[in-house]
């Protein structure tokens, strides 16, 4: 089966650098993947997806990178503010489009 | 969130009672899922449908059943509520068989 999972579950940061959040995938079938926020008492927020024919995506702020070699992805968030303090996921589906997420990672930006 | 709406909010219920919650989308979304949150274990998936009274099980059904009359409501009903089933509850709405899942607000439910 497939496992997605979060290198570390804590990653703090000063305001204004830039955070990279990291995330490694076990089915190399894996073609889609997600990034999702998710702050206290809500439901996890869409932020960026990249699909396996990319190698690179970005968003507002945000840049996804894919490494599908070492089936690794990556969230990096420039100029972190206080309001990118939450969880974040990542989840990976592959051709039965459903999705496996990670357990996530909590983000605290240092002011 | 995406025009949907999770009820209720909260809920706590006695072992052995059943519970309903609704997710209701105002997206006419073909999609829709029913997760469940726990410390440590991530987005779990319950059931999922298609579409009208096509549904189908995810990874944690068992205790769970669904019903979906009408594009708008899914419905999740734990039959006998157990204590294992004290969670927070996400429905989620899909567009497309392989775009991003659009997550309500979710229910947290407390069973006694």
């Amino acid at each position: 089966g497939e496992s997605v999972g979060l290198h570390l579950p804590t990653l703090s940061v000063q305001e204004g650098d830039n955070s990279i959040i990291n995330c490694a995938y076990s089915n190399s079938a894996s073609d889609y993947f997600i990034w999702y926020k998710q702050e206290s008492g809500k439901g996890p927020q869409f932020i960026i997806d990249i699909r396996s024919n990319m190698d690179k995506r970005q968003g507002q702020r945000v840049t996804v990178l894919l490494n599908k070699t070492v089936k690794h992805l990556s969230l990096q968030i420039a100029a972190t503010q206080p309001g990118d303090s939450a969880v974040y996921f990542c989840a990976g589906s592959g051709a039965n489009s459903k999705l496996t997420f990670g357990k996530g990672i909590t983000l605290s930006v240092r002011p | 969130d995406a025009g949907i709406t999770q009820s209720p909010r909260h809920k706590v219920t006695e072992t052995g009672t059943p519970v309903t919650l609704r997710c209701h989308q105002t997206e006419n979304h073909r999609y829709m899922y029913w997760y469940r949150q726990d410390p440590g274990h991530g987005l779990r998936l319950i059931h999922y449908s298609y579409g009208v009274k096509d549904t189908d099980k995810g990874e944690v059904s068992d205790g769970y059943s669904v019903s979906r009359s009408k594009t708008e409501d899914f419905l999740l009903t734990l039959e006998s509520a157990t204590s294992s089933q004290t969670s927070v509850y996400f429905c989620a709405i899909r567009l497309l068989y392989n775009s991003p899942l659009h997550f309500g607000n979710g229910t947290r439910l407390t069973v006694t």
